[in-house]
């Protein structure tokens, strides 16, 4: 099985600021790293796809880079709406494995 | 617009029988990938089963030979049949439909709750 190691876990951050999360894959999935967001309640949504696509009707200030085993998500300015809890997920092969997840906090 | 409507949860007592239903809309559940996703309270994501349209199915080995994913075509409904229940099947089940080729979960239920306990 793929193991998806995310990092933070958790990260404290204010509107406005730049938040990075990584997400290490334990062997090579190309480019099939999806993030998703998940409000508390609510079911996970999609932001990005293969890696760096952005998922129709996302807001462009989400992105997602890296190949491999190496994969970061980027949130360029953080809203009030973006606090929240994101995991990467690998689509390379069955068992479909997800990371561990990074709560967004406010500070 | 694209709809799945879990239902079928509840509380059941160890080593019962559950069987959950995702109602489709908007879409055609044969003609796609089909998964069911749990969260443990407080937890995070882990995917449980999949169903190609092809017909094949996987199944994650925490539940294998316990539970099983099918469809009808003809209620274009989605299902979990989950027998032999123990106390850390307790989670919301998410069905979600996944987008070819990347294999990405892009419609999702709302869930729906398991709690297995005496």
């Amino acid at each position: 099985d793929i193991q998806m190691t995310q990092s933070p876990s958790s990260l404290s951050a204010s509107v406005g600021d730049r938040v990075t999360i990584t997400c290490r894959a334990s062997q090579s999935i190309s480019g099939y790293l999806n993030w998703y967001q998940q409000i508390p309640g609510r079911a996970p949504k999609v932001l990005i796809y293969a890696a760096s696509s952005l998922q129709s009707g996302v807001p462009s200030r989400f992105s997602g880079s890296g190949s491999g085993t190496d994969f970061t998500f980027t949130i360029s300015s953080l809203q009030p709406e973006d606090f929240a809890t994101y995991y990467c997920q690998q689509s390379y092969s069955s068992p479909l494995t997800f990371g561990g997840g990074t709560k967004v906090e406010i500070k | 617009e694209m709809q799945l409507v879990e239902s079928g949860g509840g509380l059941v007592q160890p080593g019962e029988s559950l069987r959950l239903s995702c109602v489709v809309s908007g879409f055609i559940v044969n003609n796609n990938y089909m998964n069911w996703v749990r969260q443990a309270p407080g937890k995070g994501l882990e995917w449980v089963s999949t169903i190609y349209s092809g017909g094949d199915t996987y199944h994650a080995d925490s539940v294998k030979g316990r539970f099983t994913i099918s469809r009808d075509s003809a209620k274009n409904t989605l299902y979990l049949q989950m027998n032999s229940l123990r106390a850390d099947d307790t989670a919301v089940y998410y069905c979600a439909r996944d987008v070819n080729p990347y294999y990405y979960m892009d419609v999702w239920g709302k869930g729906t709750t398991v709690t297995v306990s005496s």
